[in-house]
């Protein structure tokens, strides 16, 4: 499979706890995003890197939320100390390209689901 | 503001007819607009996108459709099929051309 690989799936912890995220996106795209989703909603932006560079944060990302991406590959958003309304789908997509983003579409992986109790 | 919108939350047809789910966005400055399908328990699949300097698209049973006039996007799928159940969004791209804006989604029902 040559798509964008999220790892865990899903994750249930308890409120307060860290949990961490890992994003491998599509072999060679410099670009990677990551998104969340909630129910009943589309995806809504948290932040963009351009090989390693964070090049962009939604103001949606609190500062418990950190993501990485430290060799321009793969990937990992970190929340910290989490809270109930963290409980949410969280994407990871990723393109090719250069300049605006609209030379190469964005591709999604299927999400890590956070359960928070 | 940067919003996108569907008409309509649910839409139901049956298994050989054509479908046609609108999206409406509010960005004049938007140059580039993009359909993705979202099954249960995945994430978004890209179908098919249309940059500004287009009215139309067509794709393989689908088509886009652009009016920036109204500021209207449609896509049509033609034949739909089972398979084709599923979420589908359309998205523009933020101000700054970094990020894409999803609109609610409309969910396609295709009934036998």
């Amino acid at each position: 499979d040559t798509g964008v690989s999220q790892d865990p799936r899903h994750k249930i912890t308890k409120r307060g706890q860290n949990v961490t995220f890992r994003c491998d996106p599509i072999s060679e795209h410099n670009r990677l995003y990551w998104y969340r989703q909630t129910l009943g909603q589309g995806p809504e932006f948290l932040t963009y890197f351009q090989n390693e560079a964070q090049l962009e944060k939604s103001r949606l990302l609190s500062d418990r939320f950190s993501a990485e991406r430290p060799k321009g590959s793969f990937s990992t958003l970190e929340i910290q100390r989490t809270e109930q309304g963290d409980s949410a789908m969280y994407l990871c997509a990723s393109s090719l390209g250069t300049g605006d983003i609209s030379n190469q579409p964005q591709h999604f992986g299927d999400g890590t689901r956070l359960s928070i109790l | 503001g940067e919003s996108v919108g569907l008409h309509l939350p649910t839409l139901s047809v049956q298994e050989g007819d054509n479908s046609i789910i609108n999206c409406a966005y509010s960005n004049s400055a938007s140059d580039y607009f993009i359909w993705y399908k979202q099954e249960s328990g995945k994430g978004p699949q890209f179908i098919i996108d249309i940059r500004s300097n287009m009215d139309k698209r067509q794709g393989q049973r689908v088509t886009v459709l652009l009016n920036k006039t109204v500021k209207h996007l449609s896509l049509q799928i033609a034949a739909t099929q089972p398979g084709d159940s599923a979420v589908y969004f359309c998205a523009d791209v933020n101000q700054a051309g970094t990020a894409l804006i999803f609109g609610k989604g409309t969910t396609l029902s295709v009934s036998s």
